[in-house]
């Protein structure tokens, strides 16, 4: 059965500092894996899409990595900002399928 | 702003009834997709559609229905509503459909049945 796992289930960090939220997946064949950022009570908003190729990407402060062969996924936020008060959730797609797999997120908060 | 556009924002209802959400993908993109989000359950797909058409189907329950008119709005209906149907119910869009695409999500119906 496919499943993402994620890891911490909620975090408490202070302006500035830097953290880093876990993903585990159990999906396949893999096709790509992707991580939102939800404020509360509002839509997810895409923050990367990794394919199995890609180990590394970057949106702004945010770096996401990929290992294919471990199944695992990191998002790692620089310089944090009270604005990355969120839930944060990964999603993986699995090849030939149009269905899409979700962990239940991370909620973090970052207190001034 | 995603461009997708729900209606409504929140809509009470009673249990037993049926109740209709709209949603509008954003200019250009031909499918749309449905998903519930509950607080125990987290987010949760339930279907998709493409130019008008089925593509796939998640944890939908067969109370629940969708559809994509030609001008490519999508209706998702949910009927003999329950307690445990509350929830944030949200629509994304993309512009072919493809796994590799951004989806873009609305603001989200917020259901409260009683």
């Amino acid at each position: 059965k496919n499943q993402v796992e994620q890891s911490p289930q909620s975090l408490i960090i202070l302006e500035g500092k830097n953290c880093t939220l876990q993903c585990n997946y159990t999906v396949s064949p893999f096709s790509n894996l992707r991580w939102y950022k939800q404020d509360t009570g509002r839509g997810p908003v895409s923050l990367t899409i990794m394919t199995f190729s890609e180990n590394t990407k970057s949106n702004g402060r945010y770096t996401a990595t990929l290992d294919a062969d471990t199944k695992q996924s990191s998002l790692h936020i620089t310089a944090s900002q009270l604005s990355d008060s969120a839930s944060y959730i990964c999603v993986v797609w699995a090849g030939g399928s149009y269905i899409p797999t979700f962990g239940r997120g991370t909620s973090l908060i970052v207190h001034p | 702003d995603s461009g997708v556009t729900q209606t409504p924002k929140h809509l009470i209802t009673a249990t037993g009834q049926r109740v209709t959400l709209r949603c509008s993908p954003r200019s250009g993109d031909l499918s749309v997709y449905w998903y519930q989000q509950s607080l125990d359950q987290g987010l949760q797909f339930l279907i998709q559609y493409y130019n008008g058409e089925e593509r796939a189907k998640g944890n939908i329950l067969e109370r629940f229905s969708a559809q994509q008119f030609p001008d490519l709005h999508s209706e998702l209906n949910l009927s003999s509503l329950e307690l445990g149907d509350s929830a944030l119910y949200f629509c994304a869009s993309t512009g072919e459909g493809r796994r590799e695409e951004t989806q873009y999500f609305g603001p989200g119906t917020r259901l409260l049945v009683l």
